[in-house]
């Protein structure tokens, strides 16, 4: 089975800072990793992925995500916050040693920042 | 290039009613989703096809849901007969066949059972 863990309902940090929301996965084989963010009141909008290759990922507005195999984590990160990045961020995982290629979400985290 | 279209945006339905959303993908896009995402939860993944055919459903409540996408487009999920605990988000999502292709989603729709 797989799963994921967001440990942080909430982050909140001062406009300008860096910022990091954390998630931690468990797959029985090799895991793609992906990053969405939600809006309220609407769908969820891809962010970044790893497949392979570079364990440093970057995405879309300016985040980026390290791979790190050995802890099991795929932290989304962000050198300078926006308040405009206010939003509700969920980490998912596929094992693709697995054929049923279900994408499994973490809870999400509420990343809150402030002016 | 469109997004993946949803309908009705909002529902709201009395218990052991019967509901009907309807999910468009992106176009050429051969495998479509369907996830139910209660709050302040993440998206459970309900439902895969992969063009007309059905990959997984492990996770769909057969006794009360149902869907298909007769001609490898666009969708239907259906509920009958809803439930208090059905109040949820349905998210349809599509991606290009393959499993390390991104998955892009819909606005959903917001279902409320009373």
């Amino acid at each position: 089975a797989q799963s994921v863990a967001q440990p942080e309902d909430q982050v909140n940090v001062a406009e300008g800072n860096p910022l990091t929301v954390k998630c931690t996965y468990s797959v029985s084989g090799n895991p793609y990793l992906f990053w969405y963010v939600q809006y309220p009141n609407r769908g969820l909008q891809f962010l970044l992925k790893y497949i392979t290759g570079d364990n440093l990922v970057k995405g879309s507005y300016g985040f980026e995500a390290e791979f790190n195999k050995s802890q099991t984590s795929f932290h989304l990160k962000k050198p300078s916050a926006l308040v405009s990045d206010s939003a509700l961020y969920f980490c998912a995982v596929r094992d693709w040693d697995n054929a049923g290629n279900m994408l499994t979400f973490g809870g999400g985290t509420r990343l809150m920042v402030k002016p | 290039e469109a997004g993946v279209a949803q309908s009705p945006r909002y529902k709201i339905i009395e218990k052991r009613q019967s509901v009907a959303f309807w999910c468009n993908p992106i176009s050429g896009h051969a495998t479509l989703y369907w996830y139910q995402q209660i709050l302040g939860q993440g998206p459970k993944l309900l439902i895969q096809f992969q063009n007309n055919g059905v990959v997984d459903d492990s996770q769909l409540p057969k006794d009360r849901f149902s869907a298909e996408r007769l001609k490898g487009v666009d969708s239907t999920l259906k509920i009958q007969p809803a439930k208090l605990e059905d109040s949820a988000v349905y998210l349809c999502a599509s991606s290009l066949a393959g499993h390390q292709e991104t998955q892009y989603f819909g606005p959903g729709t917001r279902l409320l059972v009373l």
